[in-house]
C-alpha cells in the first residue's frame, strides 16, 4: 500500500523556471491538498481539491496552479519560480464524510524545493 | 478565515513526566475537526489524535489525550509518561467540513532523560 507518493524529493530551480511537483494516492481519497512548510510558520495550505475536476484556493495560492483530472493525481505547478517559493512541500489526502478514519490526512514524504 | 495559534514555540519535559501543549483556534463554524500531528526529524507528518467538534467527550489515544473546550475554542494535548521518542514538533490543526485545513506554527517538544 503506497499511500501518498510525491516526486521529486529534492529539486533546485533557477528563478523564472517552471516545474511540476507530482502527487499520487492509491487510497481512492476524494480530498487532496498541497501545503508548504517554512521555518517557524507551520504548514500553510496552497490549494485543495474535493474531487476530480474541482479545485479551490487555500491560504497561499499565488504563484501556484493545480488541476485534478483524476481521483489519484493532484500535481502542483510553479509557472515562474521565485526565491520566495523555496520551501518544503507536502501533498496530503483523505476521505471525506463521517465514516471512521475520514478527514484524517495522510501525508506524502515531502519535497524540498530550492529556488536560486 | 480560520486561524490556529500555538503559543508555546518550545516545551521541555522530563522522561516519564506529563506535559501539556496548548492550542487555540478561531472559527465561526459549529462543525469542524481538530487534530494534533507530530513531525519528527524525518519530516514525516504523523497523526497523534483527532477530535470532532460535535463530540463532547475528549479523545484519548493511549498516553495522549486532549482537553477540548469548544466554547473557549481551546484544544490542548496532554502527553503522559513522556518517552524519548515523543521528542518532535507538534502541530495543532483545524479543518472545516469542506476541507480547508489550517495549522498552527508548531511547538518543539524536548524530552530530557
Amino acid at each position: 500500500n503506497a499511500g501518498v507518493t510525491q516526486t521529486p524529493k529534492f529539486q533546485v530551480l533557477k528563478t523564472g523556471q517552471s516545474m511540476t511537483l507530482q502527487c499520487a494516492q492509491d487510497m481512492n481519497h476524494e480530498y487532496m491538498s498541497w501545503y508548504r512548510q517554512d521555518p517557524g510558520m507551520g504548514l500553510r495550505l496552497i490549494h485543495y481539491s474535493v474531487g476530480a475536476g474541482i479545485t479551490d484556493q487555500g491560504e497561499v495560492p499565488n504563484g501556484y496552479n493545480v488541476s485534478r483530472s483524476t481521483t489519484e493525481d493532484f500535481p502542483l505547478r510553479l509557472l515562474s519560480a521565485a526565491p520566495s517559493q523555496t520551501s518544503v512541500y507536502f501533498c496530503a489526502s483523505s476521505s471525506l464524510g463521517q465514516a471512521p478514519g475520514a478527514n484524517v490526512l495522510t501525508f506524502g514524504a515531502g519535497s524540498r524545493l530550492t529556488v536560486l | 478565515a480560520q486561524t490556529v495559534t500555538q503559543s508555546q514555540p518550545e516545551m521541555s519535559v522530563q522522561e516519564a513526566e506529563t506535559v501539556t501543549l496548548s492550542c487555540t483556534y478561531d472559527t465561526s463554524e459549529s462543525d469542524y475537526y481538530l487534530f494534533w500531528y507530530k513531525q519528527p526529524p524525518s519530516r514525516q507528518m504523523i497523526l497523534v489524535i483527532r477530535q470532532e467538534a460535535y463530540k463532547q467527550q475528549n479523545a484519548t489515544e493511549n498516553r495522549f489525550s486532549v482537553n477540548f473546550q469548544k466554547a473557549a475554542k481551546s484544544f490542548s494535548l496532554k502527553i503522559s509518561d513522556s518517552q524519548l521518542g515523543d521528542a518532535a514538533m507538534y502541530f495543532c490543526a483545524y479543518r472545516n467540513p469542506v476541507g480547508d485545513m489550517r495549522f498552527g506554527a508548531g511547538t518543539r517538544l524536548t524530552v530530557k532523560p
